[in-house]
């Protein structure tokens, strides 16, 4: 089956502090989104992103599917952006496949 | 998108017991997944749900253990049985977009504990 793979596993910031966060999978896919998990085990949709580039307010994402890579890109982080992130694909309708993800930790 | 309501939110069980968890998705949606997060891991598929047949179950999960309903377009229950504490983990339910072009929707989770 397809596999996911994200880096860093661990990342730890400053506020205020830009990062890059980085999914690779080993075979095309339809449909791949990110989100991140609240510390409570809510999972957050951040970007639905098979292709292409989206923003949203400090976040945005990247997807070039002919390469088979994502990234996620946040900027002036914040506390509240700590958590887990997670990149997951899927092909043809089958239920979503998730990588290990990358857990975050913004300090004041 | 179809918005996904996922009860209990959580549950202290004692071991041996049942827990039977419920999902009620907005609209009709085809597919209903269902994935296990154990502490400080990703998720897991469990197994697809579909309405009016059998759930087709991933590798490593059995029906005696994880038995699923599905009995219409909008519902689906996933029962975890004879509890230990190593059941003790997040489920989610996820549905398929009720269009293309549309992500997939997650329900809240349900966080078991099992003592």
């Amino acid at each position: 089956g397809i596999q996911v793979e994200q880096s860093p596993p661990d990342l730890i910031l400053q506020e205020g502090a830009n990062s890059t966060l980085r999914c690779n999978f080993s075979d095309s896919v339809n449909n791949l989104q990110w989100f991140h998990q609240n510390p409570w085990g809510q999972l957050i949709n951040l970007f639905y992103i098979p292709s292409g580039t989206k923003q949203n307010g400090r976040l945005s994402a990247t997807t070039v599917a002919t390469e088979r890579y994502s990234l996620l890109y946040i900027s002036s982080s914040q506390t509240t952006d700590s958590g887990v992130y997670f990149c997951a694909v899927t092909q043809a309708g089958t239920a979503l496949i998730f990588g290990k993800g990358t857990t975050l930790s913004v300090s004041s | 998108s179809a918005v996904i309501s996922q009860k209990p939110s959580r549950d202290i069980c004692q071991r041996g017991t049942s827990l039977t968890i419920q999902c009620q998705v907005d609209s009709q949606v085809t597919m209903m997944f269902w994935y296990r997060q154990q502490p400080g891991q990703s998720l897991t598929l469990i197994a697809t749900a579909n309405q009016g047949s059998e759930a087709t179950y991933e590798s490593g999960f059995v029906i005696d253990k994880f038995p699923i309903s599905r009995p219409n377009l909008t519902f689906s229950t996933l029962t975890v049985s004879n509890m230990s504490p190593e059941d003790s983990s997040i489920y989610l339910c996820s549905a398929h977009p009720l269009l293309s072009g549309y992500g997939y929707t997650f329900g809240s989770g349900t966080r078991l504990t099992v003592v």
